[in-house]
């Protein structure tokens, strides 16, 4: 089985630019989360989605958003991009129910110039 | 309330030695604790997972241990090896209806010299 895919895996912005970051969860997860990874810290909350619809956010400004699509697939979206917003993007897939944790992306590797 | 500490901040150990890294929590409410390892280049992957009714937790060379009452819990590497080398993150989280959100610790960079 394919894990959770991320592209692109590297991406360079210009500030003020608008970035789009896609996510495919493994089959049969229908939660999505994104986090933000930022370079020597650990991953932190943006938000969480199932069925299309947020089920949770992080302490983040409304220039990011997101959306899932019917086949649970997801993109984060970043307008108005600052230096600060450099960083790994990750997503991560799970089952509804249960301790099982997260299987998280590769990421995608943010650099905003 | 909402965070999760965690030291030291980079840890040396020699090949075969053990490796320790704690966490300490303030959120009573969290009712699972996983461990994840992250290599260079990669995602988090999970590593070893407890909850909050169990004080030990045991998978190869690799135990959380765990005190709810001083809201601490900890990873143990037994016979560290030099492809341990990464950085390790604790977390915690709520098992909501949606699934669970995580809290990460700042994160453990442990070197394994061979």
């Amino acid at each position: 089985d394919a894990g959770v895919t991320q592209s692109p895996t590297h991406l360079i912005k210009t500030r003020g630019q608008h970035v789009t970051l896609r996510c495919s969860p493994i089959s049969g997860h229908k939660s999505v989360s994104w986090y933000q990874q930022v370079l020597g810290q650990g991953p932190q909350f943006i938000f969480q989605y199932y069925e299309k619809e947020e089920r949770g956010r992080g302490n983040f400004p409304d220039r990011f958003s997101a959306r899932q699509f019917p086949n649970y697939s997801s993109e984060l979206n970043v307008n108005a991009l600052l230096l600060g917003d450099s960083a790994l993007y990750l997503c991560a897939s799970s089952p509804i129910q249960g301790f099982y944790g997260y299987t998280f992306g590769s990421g995608t590797r943010l650099t905003v110039v | 309330q909402q965070q999760v500490k965690q030291s030291p901040q980079s840890l040396i150990v020699q090949k075969g030695g053990i490796s320790i890294i704690n966490c300490a929590y303030e959120n009573t409410a969290f009712d699972y604790f996983p461990w994840y390892q992250q290599f260079p280049g990669k995602g988090p992957a999970l590593l070893i997972a407890i909850r909050p009714d169990v004080s030990e937790k045991k998978e190869g060379r690799f135990t959380i241990s765990f005190n709810k009452s001083a809201k601490q819990f900890s990873l143990h590497i037994m016979d560290s090896q030099p492809g341990d080398s990464a950085t390790y993150f604790c977390a915690a989280s709520l098992q909501g209806y949606y699934g669970q959100n995580f809290v990460f610790g700042p994160g453990t960079r442990l070197s394994v010299l061979p």
